[in-house]
């Protein structure tokens, strides 16, 4: 069965500051997904990334993506106050052209970012 | 751009009545989901349909049904409800198709409440 584990799960940090949010998964998949949820709201779509070493930036946040490590990151740049949200990670274990809808959620990074 | 409904925002039930939760998805898009996501906790995949038909299942109690209409939207039946069920309730859409990407698009939610 698949696992995805984030990490940290919570983050509290300073504004101007950098930091990483890492996302393992413990079975083979080229496809992850970065989700951004605001308390109570729905999950906005930040990132797709479909292959071994897909980069992709958006603004201060940058999500990578290493097939072979099974590991994602989502990095954040000098940080602002209106990045403050939960960040979730989510990881499709089917092959490509496989119809299998589940996509599976980590537990999700709670970020806080001071002022 | 047009995006997920769902409806109602917000429902109150009492235990052991049934609630039904309504989702649109985004015109074009073949596939819907649903999910649950208690307080604090990443949304887990109930289920999903493809062109109508229940494509996948995930954890979703016996209790708990749902269908697809001919217009694509989709509806999430819960009978005899538990203090346990409440939670916030997300549908999502994506077009299947591009190499099997499904990115899922997620719609407001339904905060479900039972006392």
């Amino acid at each position: 069965e698949l696992k995805v584990e984030q990490n940290p799960l919570f983050l509290s940090m300073q504004e101007g500051k950098n930091y990483t949010i890492y996302c393992n998964y413990s079975t083979t998949s080229d496809r992850l997904y970065w989700y951004r949820q605001d308390p109570g709201k729905s999950l906005e779509s930040l990132f797709v990334l479909l292959s071994n070493g897909a980069v992709k930036q958006e603004g201060r946040l940058m999500a990578s993506l290493d097939t072979k490590a099974r590991l994602s990151t989502l990095h954040i740049t000098a940080a602002v106050h209106d990045l403050s949200a939960t960040y979730f990670c989510a990881v499709d274990p089917a092959p490509q052209l496989n119809r299998d809808d589940k996509i599976i959620f980590g537990k999700g990074t709670r970020l806080h970012i001071l002022p | 751009a047009a995006g997920v409904i769902q409806s109602p925002r917000h429902l109150i039930k009492e235990k052991r009545e049934t609630a039904t939760l309504k989702c649109y998805p985004i015109p074009r898009h073949d596939t819907v989901y649903w999910y649950q996501q208690g307080p604090g906790q990443d949304p887990q995949f109930l289920i999903s349909f493809y062109e109508k038909m229940q494509s996948d299942k995930g954890s979703i109690p016996d209790r708990f049904s749902a269908q697809q209409f001919s217009d694509y939207h989709s509806e999430l039946n819960m009978s005899s409800l538990e203090l346990g069920d409440s939670a916030l309730y997300f549908c999502a859409s994506s077009l299947w198709g591009q190499a099997g990407i499904h990115e899922q698009y997620f719609g407001p939610g339904t905060r479900l409440t039972v006392t």
